[in-house]
């Protein structure tokens, strides 16, 4: 079976710095994903990690621990547009397939 | 380059009817998934296609639910009769390729339909 875990719900304020956590346990292992949907809209893809450590792209950075079954997202110098969905995928071999299994998602709030 | 593109973007039917929603993918993405979004959950993956057949409907609701991939293009998902709980929206995505082993193959998604079950 599969579980992803994230907060359901973050705030943070313009500027700043969050980070979104993601923990999955999964019979097995092969990459996790990371995407951003504004409301109404559909996901678009930030990250991709099947390596641990931390990936960097702009103002997002993405890490992961294989050993640990964790993941985070960091976000920096946040901006309103910054507030959407923020959904953790995994992709878990075990059940013969490679499609990635999604979490709930994190919604993330950018106040000013 | 367009998108994926989805219609209609909105349906609301009551429940026992049926409904349809139509899907053309990125051109020349042979691998196309259709995903159900419930409010506040991520999406969750019905059937994917490579070309015109179905690499996995594992979790697709058979007694209701079907799916077709007329000549590896365009993509129709039904539901007939509809539930209450069939209350989602529905994407649709695309890829190049099939997933597999440690190749990265990014999904594209079209806009999605919010489908109100009455």
């Amino acid at each position: 079976g599969q579980n992803i875990d994230q907060p359901t719900e973050m705030t943070a304020t313009e500027g700043a710095i969050v980070q979104i956590n993601c923990t999955y346990q999964t019979s097995g292992f092969n990459g996790l994903f990371w995407y951003q949907q504004h409301a109404g809209e559909a996901p678009t893809f930030l990250s991709y990690n099947v390596l641990d450590g931390l990936e960097e792209k702009g103002r997002f950075s993405s890490f992961l621990s294989r050993s640990k079954g964790y993941s985070y997202l960091l976000l920096k110098e946040l901006q309103m547009k910054d507030s959407a969905s923020y959904l953790c995928a995994v992709r878990d071999p075990a059940g013969g397939s490679y499609i990635p299994t999604f979490g709930r998602g994190t919604s993330l709030i950018v106040h000013p | 380059e367009a998108g994926v593109a989805q219609s209609p973007r909105y349906k609301i039917i009551e429940k026992r009817q049926s409904v349809a929603f139509w899907c053309n993918p990125i051109s020349g993405h042979a691998t196309l998934y259709w995903y159900q979004q419930i409010l506040g959950q991520g999406p969750k993956l019905l059937i994917q296609f490579q070309n015109n057949g179905v690499v996995d409907d594992s979790q697709l609701p058979k007694d209701r639910f079907s799916a077709e991939r007329l000549k590896g293009v365009d993509s129709t998902l039904k539901i007939q009769p509809a539930k209450l709980e069939d209350s989602a929206v529905y994407l649709c995505a695309s890829s190049l390729v099939v997933s597999v082993a440690g190749r990265y193959n990014e999904q594209f998604f079209g806009p999605g339909t919010r489908l109100t079950v009455l």
